[in-house]
């Protein structure tokens, strides 16, 4: 059985440009969610996957979208990009209806300037 | 509006006095309330939920409505337990959690 894994690690972006985050679920977890997580601060919901549909979504404005994949991989996307956008990225996977047992990846350290 | 609060960013405690990290809710209708921990160089990860009602590492909480409070309790704090608590809550079956800023505990020997 293989935990959550995400990439990259950390990366370094310019205020405007694009990024994608990368998020590999739990072996046979079928449902992903993704979290921003700022300096000093909890982890903020941004959405939820569930069969490759998004399936819930926190107050983050349409240039975060996401996409999951049949294998249940996801993907974060962030288009124009801003300072405050600079956080650690975290993604959760879990079984269906079961989003308390989620299992959290190491993060992605996206830096803005 | 949901929100959840950690009044204590920080708790410093001897080993084996008692514990009591504070959350408090802001939430219109029934919640769910859960305790996430994050030890040092590991990965969030559930600590225990309310409905369980069960005592996980010698930790327990109480969902008081009336005060809108989700305490995390434990009477003999150990040195393993230094580590970042997050309280969250979400709708009953929701998925859309909502984090408190969360606070460190340290257990000095």
């Amino acid at each position: 059985e293989t935990g959550v894994t995400q990439s990259p690690t950390h990366l370094i972006k310019t205020r405007g440009q694009q990024v994608t985050l990368r998020c590999s679920s739990q072996s046979g977890h079928n449902t992903v969610s993704w979290y921003q997580q700022a300096l000093g601060q909890g982890p903020q919901f941004i959405f939820q996957y569930y069969r490759e549909e998004e399936n819930g979504r926190g107050n983050f404005p349409p240039r975060f979208s996401g996409l999951q994949f049949p294998n249940y991989s996801s993907e974060l996307n962030v288009n124009a990009l801003e300072l405050d956008d600079s956080a650690l990225y975290l993604c959760a996977s879990s079984l269906e209806g079961r989003s308390y047992e989620q299992y959290f990846g190491p993060g992605t350290r996206l830096t803005v300037t | 509006a949901q929100r959840v609060t950690q009044p204590e960013k920080l708790l410093s405690v001897f080993k084996g006095a008692p514990v009591e990290l504070k959350c408090n809710y802001s939430y219109s209708g029934s919640p769910e309330l859960f305790w996430y921990v994050q030890y040092s160089r590991q990965r969030l990860q559930l600590l225990l939920r309310h409905i369980s009602r069960e005592s996980i590492k010698g930790f327990t909480a109480d969902l008081n409505k009336g005060e809108t409070s989700f305490h995390l309790k434990k009477p003999f704090a150990q040195e393993e337990d230094s580590a970042m608590y997050y309280c969250a809550l979400t709708s009953l079956g929701g998925q859309n959690f909502v984090f408190g800023p969360g606070t460190r505990l340290s257990v000095l020997p």
